[in-house]
């Protein structure tokens, strides 16, 4: 069955490094939506890519999907420790209005 | 004040009983969805619906049932509860219709079944 993949499951860094995490799927992605769940809370809807190739920032964040629109990452430049949490992508399942999420990406920043 | 609610935020229980969780939401949204969250396996789908009249199966639907009592309200219930029901369980919301538009979710309800 259709599935979304991500790695890696955990990153640990020093405050100031960079982070990027991938996700990938096993068949081309009409959309891919990014979010973030931070310790002991739900999770929190970053942004959405659309289009093949495109690229979006959001300060420190950027995202990016793949040509072939079965793959994306986000990257995090200069981490903070505001940043820790788990980073999840989502894809839709069967076009049919509902997502199938990768496993999360936890990330943990040593100050 | 929260857009997506969820009761009991806790709750522990014991092997066998009637559990309901509780959904609901201000935001108007059609859509609405509940979720398992495991350590290492994510979000996965229990059930959705897309309007008052309409509900479908997701991915690990054995085991549970839900009701979508209005537009705004939408309950999930394991019937007979077993431990490896233990979870953190979430609702969720959308309002895109024909699309995918972001999804809103709930504090989430911690469940543990002894």
């Amino acid at each position: 069955g259709q599935q979304v993949m991500q790695i890696p499951q955990y990153q640990h860094v020093q405050e100031g490094e960079d982070f990027t995490t991938y996700c990938n799927s096993s068949t081309t992605l009409s959309n891919i939506q990014w979010y973030k769940q931070r310790p002991g809370g739900h999770p929190v809807f970053l942004i959405q890519l659309v289009k093949s190739g495109e690229v979006k920032k959001q300060k420190r964040l950027t995202f990016q999907f793949g040509e072939a629109k079965k793959n994306s990452s986000l990257h995090i430049t200069a981490t903070q420790t505001t940043d820790v949490g788990t980073y999840f992508c989502a894809g839709p399942y069967n076009q049919g209005g509902k997502l199938i999420f990768g496993q999360g990406t936890e990330l943990s920043v040593k100050p | 004040d929260a857009d997506v609610t969820q009761t009991p935020r806790n709750r522990i229980t014991k092997t066998g009983k009637r559990i309901m969780l509780e959904c609901s939401q201000t935001k108007g949204h059609d859509r609405m969805y509940w979720y398992r969250q495991d350590p290492g396996l994510g979000l996965r789908l229990i059930y959705y619906s897309f309007d008052v009249k309409d509900i479908n199966k997701g991915e690990i639907s054995d085991g549970y049932s839900v009701s979508r009592q209005a537009q705004a309200k939408f309950s999930l219930s394991l019937e007979s509860a077993i431990p490896n029901q233990t979870a953190l369980y979430f609702c969720a919301t959308s309002g895109r219709t024909g699309g995918f538009g972001p999804q809103h979710f709930g504090d989430g309800t911690r469940l543990s079944i002894l």
